[in-house]
C-alpha cells in the first residue's frame, strides 16, 4: 500500500522559516511526481508545488513563489517543502500528495494518493 | 490559471436521492478534470479521473462526465456514507487548481 508520512509542521512567527518532509513507501517514488497541497482552517484544497520523478523540473503556485522550494531525494523516497518568508495567510494543514504521472510538462497532474498531512501555524 | 467553479456550494439531501454537482473551468480542458471527496478532519479522495474514470475501489454510484468547460458529478443513489465535501480539480496544466468545494449535508 501507498503510505505517505509528513513532517515537520508547528508554530512559527510570521517571516520565519519551515522545512517540511513527506517519508514515501509502498511504491516506485522515483517514479512519480510529488506534490505539496494545503488547506487552511475550514477551508478549500489549494494546490501548493509539484516536482517531477526527477526533480528537474517544479511548478509552484504564485502565491508561493520565491518564498517556498519544493525538491525530493529519490534515495531515501522522501519528498521537502522548504517554506520562507512565511504569513498568516500560509497557516493550513499542508498534504503530501502524490501523481500517478512521470513528468509535470504536458502531464496530466491529480492526486491519487495523499498523506494525513501536518498542520503549520504563522502566528506571533 | 484555470479558474474552477463549483455549483452549488451546499446541497441538502436524502438518502437515496439522486445527486449532481456542476463544475465549470474558465477554459477548455479537454477531459482533464479529477473528483475527490473529503470528510470532515480526513484526508481527500481521489473518486474520478479524466473526467469519467472510476478510480479503483469507488462505488459504481458514483460517475463523472463532460468535457470541454463544463463537468458534472453524479451520485445515483446517495448513501449516509456520502455526506461530505466534494472538490473538483483540473489536471490540465498548471496551477492544477481545485473547485471552491460542495458541502453535501443531510437534509
Amino acid at each position: 500500500d501507498v503510505h505517505l508520512s509528513e513532517s515537520g509542521g508547528g508554530l512559527v512567527q510570521p517571516g520565519g522559516s519551515l522545512r517540511l518532509s513527506c517519508a514515501a513507501s509502498g511504491f516506485a517514488f522515483s517514479t512519480n511526481v510529488m506534490n505539496w497541497v494545503r488547506q487552511a482552517p475550514g477551508k478549500g484544497l489549494d494546490w501548493v508545488s509539484s516536482i517531477s520523478a526527477t526533480g528537474r523540473t517544479t511548478f509552484n503556485a504564485g502565491s508561493v513563489k520565491g518564498r517556498f522550494t519544493i525538491s525530493r531525494d529519490n534515495s531515501r523516497n522522501t519528498l521537502y517543502l522548504e517554506m520562507n518568508s512565511l504569513r498568516a495567510e500560509d497557516t493550513a494543514i499542508y498534504f503530501c500528495a502524490r501523481a500517478p504521472s512521470e513528468r509535470l510538462v504536458g502531464a496530466r497532474v491529480y492526486f491519487d494518493s495523499w498523506g494525513q498531512g501536518t498542520l503549520v501555524t504563522v502566528s506571533s | 490559471d484555470i479558474q474552477m467553479t463549483q455549483s452549488p456550494s451546499t446541497l441538502s439531501a436524502s438518502v437515496g436521492d439522486r445527486v449532481t454537482i456542476t463544475c465549470r473551468a474558465s477554459r477548455s480542458i479537454t477531459n482533464c478534470l479529477a473528483w475527490y471527496q473529503q470528510k470532515p478532519g480526513k484526508v481527500p479522495k481521489l473518486l474520478i479521473y479524466e473526467a469519467s474514470s472510476l478510480e479503483s475501489g469507488v462505488p459504481s454510484r458514483f460517475s463523472g462526465s463532460g468535457s470541454g468547460t463544463e463537468f458534472t458529478l453524479t451520485i445515483s443513489s446517495l448513501q449516509a456514507d456520502d455526506f461530505a465535501t466534494y472538490y473538483c480539480q483540473q489536471c490540465s496544466s498548471p496551477a492544477w487548481t481545485f473547485g471552491q468545494g460542495t458541502k453535501v449535508e443531510i437534509q
